[in-house]
């Protein structure tokens, strides 16, 4: 079946450090791929979006590219915020039956 | 704008108890998920319905019943509680390009 594999975290970082969070996935056919973000004491908000392979997904300075070829879609910034503090979730949808699954999540904290 | 929404809030269960969770979206959205989300889990998929009338497991459906009553709501059964169950519960609808929608949660606890 299909899965999605997201870096563990805690991830820590200073402000304005670059940040990445990998996902990986398996599927079969052709998913759509999301990034999710839960700020403390939140529910999950869309982050961003990527339908086909070779698109590119942007949202508050994060941006996520689906790579089909090595069945990818990393989260980057290039210079994180305090704010940015949450935990961020990638996910799957299987466009054949509507079914969507969730990375274990990874925790983002940025340090002033 | 009420988007999804999903009660109780909070419910404390023994164990052996049953209780539904009940879920309603106003977004006109065919696609409707129940997950629970745990400490290190991230975000599991128990149930989903495609449409209005069907119903599909997830991953973890063992211990819950689904009902989706009408293109609204969408339920979640817990027949007889266990410990394990312990979790907050999130439903959620997606639009057509499956951006999904998420209610507040419920916080449940099983003692």
């Amino acid at each position: 079946g299909n899965s999605v594999t997201q870096m563990e975290g805690p991830v820590t970082l200073s402000e304005e450090a670059f940040l990445t969070i990998n996902c990986t996935y398996t599927a079969t056919g052709y998913p759509s791929l999301f990034w999710y973000v839960q700020y403390p004491g939140e529910g999950l908000q869309l982050l961003l979006k990527a339908t086909k392979a070779d698109d590119k997904g942007s949202n508050k300075g994060f941006e996520a590219t689906y790579r089909k070829e090595t069945t990818s879609f990393h989260l980057e910034k290039g210079s994180v915020q305090v704010s940015d503090s949450a935990v961020y979730f990638c996910a799957l949808s299987d466009r054949r039956d509507d079914k969507i699954i969730f990375g274990k999540g990874t925790r983002l904290h940025i340090l002033p | 704008n009420a988007g999804v929404t999903q009660t109780p809030k909070f419910q404390v269960l023994k164990t052996g108890q049953s209780m539904t969770l009940q879920c309603a979206q106003d977004m006109n959205h065919n696609s409707m998920y129940w997950y629970r989300q745990d400490p290190g889990m991230g975000l599991r998929l128990i149930y989903y319905s495609a449409s209005e009338g069907t119903t599909d497991k997830g991953e973890v459906p063992n211990g819950y019943n689904v009902s989706r009553l009408n293109k609204r709501e969408f339920s979640l059964r817990l027949e007889s509680a266990a410990p394990s169950q312990t979790s907050v519960y999130f439903c959620a609808s997606a639009d057509r390009g499956n951006t999904i929608y998420f209610g507040e949660g419920s916080w449940l606890t099983v003692v």
